[in-house]
């Protein structure tokens, strides 16, 4: 069985910081998707950034970038200039050709003034 | 409508109510899901539907009764429910169950309360 690691329960950062979440994962297979999705306070859960494994180009969505390294099986979201609009719960995701997805236990960000 | 709607947005049930959540997906998806999002807790995937039939049922009890009548509808009828119950319940739906369409789309959750 996959299983999705999210070491960080809670993480804070200044407005127009950069932060990096990190999220791990656990797998036997070669080929599989990886997401994060973020969940505003009181808000939908939205799709921020997705990766398939066979692509060696990290995914990049303006602000948001993700550290892909398939070797060590990790996953971390890096979001440059923090804005207050961040301040989120994130979850990591990972998903394979024949199952639904898999999501880590969240991160709790905080955007300060 | 687009996307996936949840209906209602807030219930407030007593332990002896019998109530039901509705789900709707406007996507043409063919898997839904139903997770359940308490306070300070994980996502907890409750029950996985894929072309209206079951395929998931994460020992869920059974005061939760799922029911699929269609590929765009999904609900979950609750009874008997307990105060450690309420939380917000989420639903959403891909594309197919796995594969590059696996991607989830959410709705914006029920937040049950049980007294």
């Amino acid at each position: 069985a996959q299983t999705v690691t999210q070491s960080q329960p809670e993480m804070s950062v200044q407005e127009a910081e950069t932060v990096t979440l990190s999220c791990t994962y656990d797998t036997s297979e070669n080929n599989y998707y990886l997401f994060w999705y973020k969940q505003p306070p009181s808000r939908q859960m939205i799709l921020v950034i997705r990766q398939e494994a066979y692509k060696q180009q990290n995914a990049t969505e303006n602000r948001f970038s993700v550290n892909f390294q398939k070797a060590a099986k990790s996953f971390s979201l890096k979001i440059s200039d923090s804005q207050l609009g961040d301040t989120a719960m994130y979850f990591c995701a990972f998903g394979t050709s024949g199952s639904r997805l898999t999501f880590g236990e969240g991160t709790q960000l905080t955007v300060n003034p | 409508e687009t996307g996936v709607t949840q209906t209602p947005r807030h219930l407030v049930m007593g332990m002896t109510n019998k109530k039901s959540l509705k789900c709707e997906q406007h996507l043409g998806h063919n898997a839904m899901y139903w997770y359940k999002q308490s306070a300070k807790k994980p996502l907890e995937l409750m029950f996985v539907y894929n072309f209206k039939e079951q395929t998931e049922n994460n020992s869920v009890p059974s005061r939760f009764s799922p029911e699929c009548p269609n590929s765009s509808h999904l609900f979950l009828h609750l009874h008997t429910l307990q105060p450690e119950d309420s939380a917000l319940y989420l639903c959403a739906s891909s594309q197919d169950l796995g594969g590059v369409n696996n991607e989830q789309f959410f709705g914006p959750g029920t937040r049950l309360t049980v007294l």
